[in-house]
């Protein structure tokens, strides 16, 4: 079973940010958080991941709390093409599967 | 960056036929790869994960004579839908772990295979 719960959908303005919850209150000490994203009819595609600080690449920034039971992604300047099933993964790099949970469906509002 | 080739994008087939998918690492070695299924407006399910050189791991639930799978090669893993069903009409997806890189981008999916079946 998926280890994190998202929100089903969301809405956001273009041009606004978009901030994606995650909980994963059962986070172990050496999994890490990832986000990948489905945009309509193609396979996933890695947006970021991180461990404990806070993480910024050129698609988007995730910011973790401190006792990392929960994150947020962040897409600065969301525009129609973020439209996309977002997924939030904890897992230990090495070794494991990756199990998706159901995501959060993200529409971007013209 | 790494890259994973899935073919065919789409396919049709008649009831009873089977269908053979391939999944390619283009610039990297594949020691795993992992097969998905996606029916429509759900998530991704792990069907089996598939190791070079040896037999593969199948998930829960999943008919390993229905799907086969065989990795030959450290860059080439297939799936065959035997004796297809139109319940077997769904997306498959594959993705290929690359060797371990540290906590990075390490696994890189296809594009997917729409397979329906009439």
């Amino acid at each position: 079973d998926a280890k994190t719960t998202q929100p089903p959908s969301m809405d956001c303005a273009e041009g606004r940010a978009a901030n994606l919850p995650c909980n994963h209150s059962t986070i172990s000490g050496n999994e890490y958080v990832y986000w990948y994203r489905q945009i309509h009819s193609q396979g996933p595609q890695y947006i970021i991941h991180g461990l404990k600080n806070n993480e910024t690449n050129e698609m988007a920034s995730l910011i973790i709390t401190e006792d990392r039971k929960s994150s947020t992604l962040i897409l600065p300047h969301a525009t129609l093409r973020d439209t996309a099933v977002y997924y939030c993964i904890v897992f230990m790099n090495r070794d494991d599967k990756i199990i998706f949970g159901k995501g959060t469906r993200l529409h971007i509002l013209p | 960056g790494a890259v994973v080739s899935q073919h065919p994008s789409w396919v049709i087939c008649k009831s009873g036929t089977s269908v053979k998918i391939e999944c390619r690492s283009l610039d990297f070695q594949a020691t795993t790869m992992f097969w998905y299924r996606q029916f429509p407006k759900q998530s991704l399910m792990l069907m089996a994960t598939s190791n070079e050189g040896s037999k593969a791991t199948y998930e829960q639930g999943v008919e390993k004579d229905k799907f086969l799978i065989n990795h030959a090669s450290l860059t080439l893993s297939t799936l065959t839908v035997t004796s297809a069903h139109p319940e077997d009409s769904s997306f498959y997806i594959c993705s290929a772990k690359r060797p371990y890189r540290g906590h990075s981008d390490g696994y890189t999916f296809g594009s997917g295979t729409r397979l329906t079946v009439v």
